[in-house]
């Protein structure tokens, strides 16, 4: 049961365009919201999260948004950059508890081109 | 700063051997996790530590045991090896929960390990 779902596999985008990646869940206990960054033989980096307080967070050129009503969030990333290429993954953590235990997406391979 | 610190890189083990993936911050962080990545798929959670002596199961604990002596360390262990244990295996650390909206989880670069 995947409970965080990035239905792309892949992203192809113009280098100064706008790259937007989507990311679903499907368990309302989510209340904390991730993007981690991997580039091949390296750990995840993370990039942005975001509260179910709120529905924008903004750090420089990437933007998280949260639509609690339809379980989705997405991060923008403007403008695109070639160092930009890499996978990245959506995570969420539950309400409650005394860890931050992360389900996260399957991931979607970005990439920018010249 | 190193950060989070795994050990081996790389390690081929044949079916039924044992051995344990190390891991090591020096970031004072309180809790720290082990996670596995099959190719195509997300990060799973096997065991996470919120402090030294306390560890407690994630999503695919099976096969994998942990112990939390000291704040730094955070071993992970494969008892009888099998090939569904092929993968790449990520040790993390973080802060508190109360500091977890602004502390997420730091990752090492992981351990790649195969089982035949």
């Amino acid at each position: 049961d995947q409970q965080v779902k990035q239905n792309s596999p892949s992203l192809s985008v113009q280098e100064g365009r706008i790259s937007i990646l989507n990311c679903d869940y499907t368990n309302s206990m989510f209340d904390y919201f991730l993007w981690y960054k991997k580039y091949p033989a390296e750990g995840p980096t993370f990039l942005i999260s975001i509260s179910s307080i709120k529905d924008k967070n903004e750090d420089g050129r990437f933007t998280v948004f949260l639509n609690k009503s339809a379980k989705h969030l997405s991060l923008h990333i403007v403008p695109s950059q070639p160092g930009d290429s890499a996978v990245y993954f959506c995570a969420a953590s539950p309400l409650g508890g005394t860890a931050s235990k992360l389900t996260f997406g399957t991931g979607t391979r970005l990439q920018v081109t010249l | 700063n190193a950060g989070v610190t795994q050990t081996p890189k790389f390690r081929i083990l044949k079916i039924g051997q044992s051995m344990t993936l190390q891991c090591t911050q020096d970031m004072n962080h309180n809790y720290m996790y082990w996670y596995r990545q099959d190719p195509g798929m997300g990060l799973k959670l096997i065991y996470y530590s919120v402090g030294a002596g306390i560890t407690d199961k994630g999503e695919v604990p099976n096969g994998y045991n942990v112990s939390r002596s000291t704040t730094e360390d955070f071993p992970l262990r494969l008892e009888l090896a099998a090939p569904s244990q092929t993968s790449v295996y990520f040790c993390a650390s973080s802060r508190g929960y109360r500091d977890r909206g602004n502390q997420p989880q730091h990752f090492g670069d992981g351990t790649r390990l195969s089982i035949l």
